[in-house]
């Protein structure tokens, strides 16, 4: 089973500033890693798919980049509806298929 | 507009068995494959089991085989999961998504609690 870890566990950051998280998979898993949002109370959205391709509708603020082993989601600019848990999944190696532990962005 | 609506959550005692249903709409059910996925109270994401379209082939999480059963009705663009056996660590919002390997649409969840 490849266990994905997420760092750092939360990142406390300010609207407009820039924030990188990280993923690292425990073997390689290519290119097939994805990158969820979830808000409290809410179901996970879809942002990145295969490391580096945005998801339908999401803005160019976010980007994903990496391949192997570490992954990086990047958030450029962050705005007030940002702050949430993201939560990185892959599908290099399946099943099963495993998530990250989730990196929770906060002001 | 896709939409997916999970029902059947309760508080169960443990050992006792449950039926989570998610009906889907706006899309073709039956081209997709489907994908349970849990998360326990102030936890994280953990993917449950999934179904090919035709239910051919159907992948578990080790520690849910031979208590819980997938299984989909694409007539009624239903997705189910049968949960039997439940333990206290089975407690958890369940979500239904669809595709298998990168969810894209999610359903807002079921709550299932296992206590006595």
């Amino acid at each position: 089973e490849i266990v994905l870890t997420q760092s750092p566990a939360t990142l406390s950051l300010s609207p407009g500033e820039r924030a990188t998280l990280s993923c690292r998979a425990s073997q390689s898993v290519s290119h097939y890693l994805a990158w969820y949002q979830q808000k409290p109370g809410q179901a996970p959205r879809l942002l990145i798919y295969d490391a580096s391709n945005r998801a339908t509708g999401i803005p160019a603020r976010f980007s994903g980049s990496g391949s192997g082993t570490d992954f990086a989601l990047t958030i450029s600019s962050l705005e007030p509806e940002d702050f949430a848990v993201y939560y990185c999944l892959q599908r290099g190696s399946w099943p099963p298929l495993t998530f990250g532990g989730g990196t929770k962005v906060e002001i | 507009e896709v939409q997916l609506v999970e029902s059947g959550g309760d508080l169960v005692q443990p050992g006792g068995s449950l039926r989570l249903s998610c009906a889907a709409s706006g899309f073709t059910f039956s081209s997709y494959w489907m994908t349970w996925v849990r998360q326990a109270p102030g936890k994280g994401l953990e993917w449950v089991a999934n179904i090919k379209e035709d239910e051919s082939e159907k992948y578990y999480v080790d520690s849910v085989k031979g208590r819980f059963t997938i299984s989909r009705d694409n007539a009624k663009n239903s997705l189910y999961l049968q949960m039997n056996s439940l333990r206290v660590e089975d407690t958890a919002v369940y979500y239904c998504a669809r595709g298998v390997l990168v969810p894209d649409y999610w359903g807002q969840g079921a709550l299932v609690t296992v206590s006595s």
